[in-house]
């Protein structure tokens, strides 16, 4: 299994673009999650999903966008890019929604806004 | 609302010596699970260890315990016989019931852990 894989690992964008961070896993997992890390913040969630074709909003859900529409993928979708979304970004999934369903991680995608 | 708090934001411990990280946590709920993360410089995040608010026994991990105080609401990581490696970010995460049917991962802002040989 490749676990919870996450492209691109680096970006960087200009102020008002716009980009897609991806994410997969293939684990069958129902429950994925978008956070972002900042320095002394540690991380914070944004977006989540309980399976395909439903989708909520975390703590810092602003400037983002998602959907699923498969059990595999969860796109992050950055609509007018700002510096404050300058973060690093992972993609988390679990099986279920027990308490002691460890949350797998995946590598992150360092963004950069100018 | 659940809340977590680490206090320590960086500590230091020498090789082989023991450490404890703090952990201390807010939330009216009675069920809910403890987590700690560990977070190496290459960035990513590395579970190790997972107590629930149940659970009679405090948690054990190979040198990873978990010092759970259930009435001080605290959940302290204990390392045993530090290592190099073991330098890092640990973060303390708490899972909850957060409305409509989810529970959420709330984290700590983290503890920086710099072992010295």
């Amino acid at each position: 299994n490749a676990g919870v894989t996450q492209t691109p690992k680096f970006q960087v964008l200009k102020t008002g673009q716009s980009m897609t961070l991806q994410c997969a896993q293939d684990m069958n997992h129902e429950y994925m999650s978008w956070y972002r890390q900042d320095p002394g913040m540690g991380l914070r969630l944004i977006h989540y999903s309980v399976g395909a074709g439903i989708t909520d909003q975390g703590e810092v859900p602003n400037g983002y966008n998602v959907s699923r529409s498969t059990t595999e993928d969860f796109p992050l979708r950055l609509l007018s890019a700002a510096p404050s979304q300058t973060s690093v970004y992972f993609c988390a999934s679990n099986s279920g929604t027990r308490l002691r369903d460890t949350q797998y991680f995946g590598p992150g995608t360092r963004l950069t806004v100018l | 609302a659940q809340k977590i708090t680490q206090t320590q934001p960086g500590m230091f411990v020498q090789e082989k010596e023991a450490v404890t990280l703090d952990c201390t946590y807010d939330t009216s709920d009675q069920s809910y699970g403890l987590f700690w993360y560990k977070q190496p410089s290459s960035g990513e995040m590395i579970f190790l260890i997972y107590q629930g608010s149940y659970d009679e026994q405090n948690a054990t991990e190979g040198r990873y315990s978990l010092n759970f105080q259930k009435a001080r609401k605290s959940a302290n990581l204990v390392i045993s016989a530090s290592q190099l490696g073991d330098s890092a970010m640990y973060f303390c995460a708490m899972r909850a019931y957060s409305g409509a049917g989810s529970y959420q991962l709330t984290f700590g802002k983290g503890t920086k852990l710099s072992v010295i040989p």
